[in-house]
Order: C-alpha cells, then sequence, then structure tokens
C-alpha cells in the first residue's frame, strides 16, 4: 500500500519561503507524476503543481512563478517550494500520486500539513 | 481555466436514501478526465471515480458517476451513515488542473 507523509514547518514568516517534503513508502517514485495541492481554510482545492519522476513539471500559472517542485528519486522523496509567500498561502498543502499517463487521477493522497504565513 | 461549479453546496438527506450531486464546467471536459474525491474531516481526500464513471479500488459500487461534455453527476445509491463527507469533483483533462469548490452531504 502506498503511502505519503508531508512533512516541513508548520509556521512561516511573510515573504519568506516555504519548503515541504513529501515521503513515498510502500511503492517506488519511479515510473509515476507526483503532485501538490492546498486547500485555504474555507476555500476550494487548489492544484500546485505537479512532477514527473525524471523531473519534467507543470505548474499552475496562477502562483506567478513562485513555485518549484522537485524530486530525489533515492530517497523516494519530493519536495515544494513556493517563495515570497504572504497570508493567503496559508492552507492545508497536500501531496498526492498523479496518475496522469492512465488517466485515473490523484489516487494516493497524504494527510496533509498545515502551513500558516505569520509574523 | 476550466471553472468547475459543484450543486447544490449542501445536501441534507437520511441515511439508506438516494443521493445526487451535480458538477457543471464552464467549458466541455473530456469524460476520460474528470474525478471525484471524498474528505472527512482530518483525513485525507480519498479518490471515489475517475473518468467519470469508473470506481476506484476499493469504493463500494453503491457510488456512481456518470456524464459528459459540461455535465457530470456522482450518485450515491443508498446512503450508509460512514457518506456523510465533503465531495469535490475535478478536472485533470486541461492544465490548469481545477477542482470544484464542494458539496456538503449531512445527515438530515
Amino acid at each position: 500500500q502506498v503511502q505519503l507523509q508531508e512533512s516541513g514547518p508548520g509556521l512561516v514568516k511573510p515573504s519568506e519561503t516555504l519548503s515541504l517534503t513529501c515521503t513515498v513508502s510502500g511503492g517506488s517514485i519511479s515510473s509515476y507524476y507526483w503532485t501538490w495541492i492546498r486547500q485555504p481554510p474555507g476555500k476550494r482545492l487548489e492544484w500546485i503543481g505537479y512532477i514527473y519522476y525524471s523531473g519534467s513539471t507543470n505548474y499552475n500559472p496562477s502562483l506567478k512563478g513562485r513555485v518549484t517542485i522537485s524530486v530525489d528519486t533515492s530517497k523516494n522523496q519530493f519536495s515544494l517550494k513556493l517563495s515570497s509567500v504572504n497570508a493567503a498561502d496559508t492552507a492545508m498543502y497536500y501531496c498526492a500520486r498523479y496518475r496522469r499517463t492512465s488517466g485515473l487521477g490523484f489516487d494516493y493522497w497524504g494527510q496533509g500539513t498545515l502551513v500558516t504565513v505569520s509574523s | 481555466e476550466i471553472v468547475l461549479t459543484q450543486s447544490p453546496g449542501t445536501l441534507s438527506l437520511s441515511p439508506g436514501e438516494r443521493a445526487t450531486l451535480s458538477c457543471r464546467a464552464s467549458q466541455s471536459v473530456s469524460s476520460s478526465y474528470l474525478a471525484w474525491y471524498q474528505e472527512k474531516p482530518g483525513q485525507a481526500p480519498r479518490l471515489l471515480i475517475y473518468g467519470a464513471s469508473s470506481r476506484a479500488t476499493g469504493i463500494p459500487d453503491r457510488f456512481s458517476g456518470s456524464g459528459s461534455g459540461t455535465d457530470f453527476t456522482l450518485t450515491i445509491s443508498r446512503l450508509e451513515p460512514e457518506d456523510f463527507a465533503v465531495f469535490y469533483c475535478q478536472q485533470y483533462d486541461d492544465s490548469p488542473i481545477t477542482f470544484g469548490q464542494g458539496t456538503r452531504l449531512e445527515i438530515k
């Protein structure tokens, strides 16, 4: 059974960079797409971006170039960096596996981690 | 971007009843790339339906999806107590991937 676990600081100061890591267990990160999603309080889910295990990426234009997603296959991890954060970036952040090639959607999710942007 | 609008916002039903949830897209979505998720408090979203009508692994057959083009439906044939949650539709046909605002299914 594939499991994903997000980790990283729960509190980030305005203008700084939010950094999260997703560790995949119970399966290999290879041959799949991996994605980040967030949900601000009281709002809908927002897709942040995805990465293929080989390193190719696709990001949501709404985040205006502040996002970088990277992968470390040796550690079975992928990571999110969001720069120049502000209060609007306060959200529950989820990582998930994206079955892009087979069209199966986001089939495994992490439990999520709450990130608050505040000084 | 494709905007997904779900209705109703809240649905109040009793166990044993049938639930019908709607998802309307601002432009046509390939049926192959429309999914439904269930989210319970304190838990990660769970994939229920992909490709508009295919059940994900382990999902009971009381859950079914249908639709095409801009109108999609999730039906729960006979509600069980554990089904009450928030449901989201998602399109992954076009980038950026987008979600609906959710339908809250509550016990009447």
